[in-house]
């Protein structure tokens, strides 16, 4: 069983260009959530997803940020006109149920 | 809103030996979940042990062991006989187990653990 993937595992934009970052959750696993860690910091909550729907986003900026688990699909954590401080890890993680959570190996962002 | 301190940003060990990291959380609730998380320099997030805060009894995964202090609020990590592989940083995690739309997790800032050979 593979585990949570996520896609690109580095990705290098300009301020002012898009990012997309793609989550594809362990198989069976129906929970999507994502998390951002700051350089030197821990994790901090951004979204909570399942299958087309968004169940929490008490943690997502509320301008510039986006998120989706589409019926088929990974999910996609959308990032808009990025700044410098959007540089960070990001990280996804997966869940049969609302349990134990499953990290995938994150996404570092560098916004130049 | 739930908060978890880890108060050891640093901590060593010899190898082979045992050391205990520190986590302490506030939380009003009565029923919730806590986890220790390994982050190795690859930057992973390993789930390494979970509690159940209804379960009196301490969980304890191979070498990992937690003691869990509920009136306390506190929630040690152990690790015994200690490899070269443990070195990583530790974050202590909370979660709700309040239901539906509570299952975030709340982290604490890390402890970076070294091993000394």
């Amino acid at each position: 069983n593979a585990g949570v993937m996520q896609n690109p595992r580095h990705l290098v934009r300009r301020r002012g260009q898009e990012a997309r970052l793609r989550c594809s959750p362990m198989k069976g696993h129906s929970h999507v959530y994502w998390y951002r860690q700051l350089p030197e910091e821990g994790l901090k909550f951004m979204v909570y997803l399942q299958k087309e729907n968004i169940i929490d986003e008490s943690g997502m900026p509320k301008e510039r940020f986006s998120a989706e688990f589409p019926k088929e699909g990974p999910s996609i954590l959308r990032i808009q006109q990025v700044v410098r401080g959007d540089s960070a890890a990001y990280f996804c993680a997966s869940s049969p149920t609302q349990e134990t959570q499953y990290f995938g190996p994150g996404t570092r962002l560098l916004v130049l | 809103a739930q908060t978890v301190t880890q108060s050891q940003p640093e901590m060593s060990v010899q190898e082979a030996e045992t050391v205990t990291l520190s986590c302490t959380y506030d939380t009003s609730e009565s029923d919730y979940y806590l986890f220790w998380y390994k982050q190795p320099p690859s930057r992973q997030m390993i789930l390494v042990i979970r509690q159940e805060a209804y379960k009196q009894q301490n969980a304890t995964e191979n070498r990992f062991s937690v003691n869990f202090q509920k009136a306390a609020k506190s929630f040690s990590l152990k690790i015994s006989d200690s490899q070269l592989g443990d070195a990583a940083m530790y974050f202590c995690a909370y979660r709700s187990a309040r239901g539906f739309g509570n299952e975030k997790l709340t982290f604490g800032t890390g402890t970076r653990l070294t091993i000394i050979p």
